[in-house]
């Protein structure tokens, strides 16, 4: 199994500001993926992010909002921008398993985020 | 959609007992399913996955069975211990992808 730290590990901000998420993997891996968790919800994948290309957005999630950088195989970041109270959430990154099949996924600990 | 359902209410359980979740899913055919547990303030920790074809997995004190008909998957955890309380998630994947369709949990109490 993958250990993923993640930075900060929460944070209060102010909204119409940016806070950048990072997200770092003690082994290579090509995909990493961004979630976000609010209070009693289930986890929504924000976007895939592949070392090497652009990252892949889901519905509802747009570039703009959530930019995410890939540098290298091992570490990733996200930005969540122009921050508002809805914007509160937990953020994990995850990467997949390294077992044959690739099928399950390894968390970090989560970034809490608090938009004031 | 695809939608996946865990009871949302937090389920009490005596010490030493049994405790059985559930995940119901509709409008979804899932290649694998799995269970991870997530504990306050940390990422969800992978238990174990279980694929369309088999009816049951363990692991230790931890038992899966998914029932592809009934569109369900139980996990149990026998002789429970309060440090088995924590919210559990369950979460489907399709085999052409990576992604997970993710229940939002249910959260156990084991009471000594």
């Amino acid at each position: 199994s993958a250990v993923i730290s993640q930075k900060p590990s929460r944070d209060i901000c102010q909204r119409g500001t940016s806070l950048t998420i990072q997200c770092q993997v003690d082994s290579q891996v090509t995909m990493m993926f961004w979630y976000r968790q609010q209070p009693g919800q289930s986890l929504t994948l924000i976007a895939t992010a592949n070392q090497g290309s652009e990252a892949t957005y889901e519905s509802g999630f747009v570039i703009d909002k959530f930019p995410i950088s890939r540098p290298n195989l091992t570490f990733s970041t996200l930005t969540v921008s122009n921050m508002s109270p809805e914007d509160s959430s937990i953020y994990l990154c995850s990467v997949p398993g390294t077992s044959g099949g690739a099928h399950e996924q390894y968390f970090g600990p989560g970034t809490r985020l608090t938009v004031t | 959609s695809q939608k996946i359902e865990q009871n949302s209410e937090a389920l009490n359980i005596q010490e030493g007992k049994t405790a059985t979740l559930t995940c119901n899913y509709t409008n979804y055919s899932p290649a694998y399913l799995q269970w991870y547990r997530q504990d306050p303030g940390r990422g969800p920790v992978f238990l174990l996955l279980i694929r369309e074809n088999e009816k049951e997995k363990r692991k230790e004190r931890l038992k899966v069975t998914f029932d592809t008909t009934l569109k369900q998957s139980l996990f149990h955890i026998t002789a429970s211990q309060p440090a088995d309380s924590a919210t559990y998630l369950c979460a489907l994947k399709k085999v052409s992808n990576y992604q997970l369709i993710w229940g939002a949990g249910t959260k156990l109490i084991i009471k000594p």
